[in-house]
């Protein structure tokens, strides 16, 4: 079946750091990934939507200049937090799909990231 | 209203029982619906994904779709204790963007 690999796992950064969150389809071709942020014991959020080689689009009341998305290639997204604070803390999860929806696309997920930042 | 609604639980059921989720959405045009299976600390897994009006089953698993009403659902049946997580139930918008509900947690009892 279709692999989603996202790296790092874990991560514990101090406050006012940067985080890179990496993003790979590896054995099909993501034309699109979307990130999700989940809170404990809340259900996945989106984030936000990337399409290979174009702007993210970014849901309301997340701020891009904060959660910078690149989806450069068909295999590869990365989320960075930027000057992440405490709030930041959450546990992060991309998620590809290689159609354009439908029977032939459905969204698979990668293990997540766990971001603490101290 | 929210774009998709689930019985936050926990729902017991016990061990051999049929469990019954339920879901409902808000998004008319929506075409593409899954039921995904999160436990604790993990990533969500897709179980079943479904398009069509109608019954959909695989193995122990079968979802419902009802468009007109606006509603989806999962049985499990002869449930296990290895069912007992939360079950999130997806969207797919009309935009392509895939909305999630808050998930309903099953606790199956042995």
């Amino acid at each position: 079946g279709a692999v989603v690999s996202q790296h790092p796992s874990r991560v514990i950064c101090k406050s006012g750091t940067s985080v890179k969150i990496e993003c790979r389809s590896l054995d099909f071709q993501a034309t699109t990934m979307f990130w999700y942020r989940q809170f404990p014991k809340q259900s996945l959020m989106l984030m936000a939507t990337s399409n290979e080689g174009s702007k993210a689009t970014y849901e309301q009341g997340v701020e891009k200049d904060k959660f910078l998305i690149n989806h450069a290639s068909l295999t590869l997204s990365t989320l960075t937090v930027t000057s992440a604070h405490p709030e930041d803390s959450s546990f992060y999860i991309c998620s590809a799909r290689g159609g354009r929806g439908g029977e032939d696309s459905p969204l698979h997920f990668g293990n997540g990231t766990r971001l603490t930042v101290t | 209203q929210k774009e998709v609604e689930q019985n936050s639980g926990p729902l017991s059921v016990p061990e051999g029982a049929i469990a019954s989720l339920n879901c409902t959405y808000s998004d008319r045009v929506s075409q593409s619906f899954f039921w995904y299976r999160q436990y604790s600390g993990k990533s969500p897994e897709l179980i079943m994904s479904i398009y069509s009006n109608g019954d959909k089953e695989d193995g122990r698993f079968t979802a419902q779709l009802n468009k007109a009403s606006q509603y989806v659902s999962l049985l499990i049946r002869d449930s296990q204790p290895s069912d007992s997580a939360t079950y999130l139930c997806a969207v797919e918008r009309g935009d392509d963007k895939i909305i999630f509900g808050k998930g309903t947690r099953l606790h199956i009892l042995p």
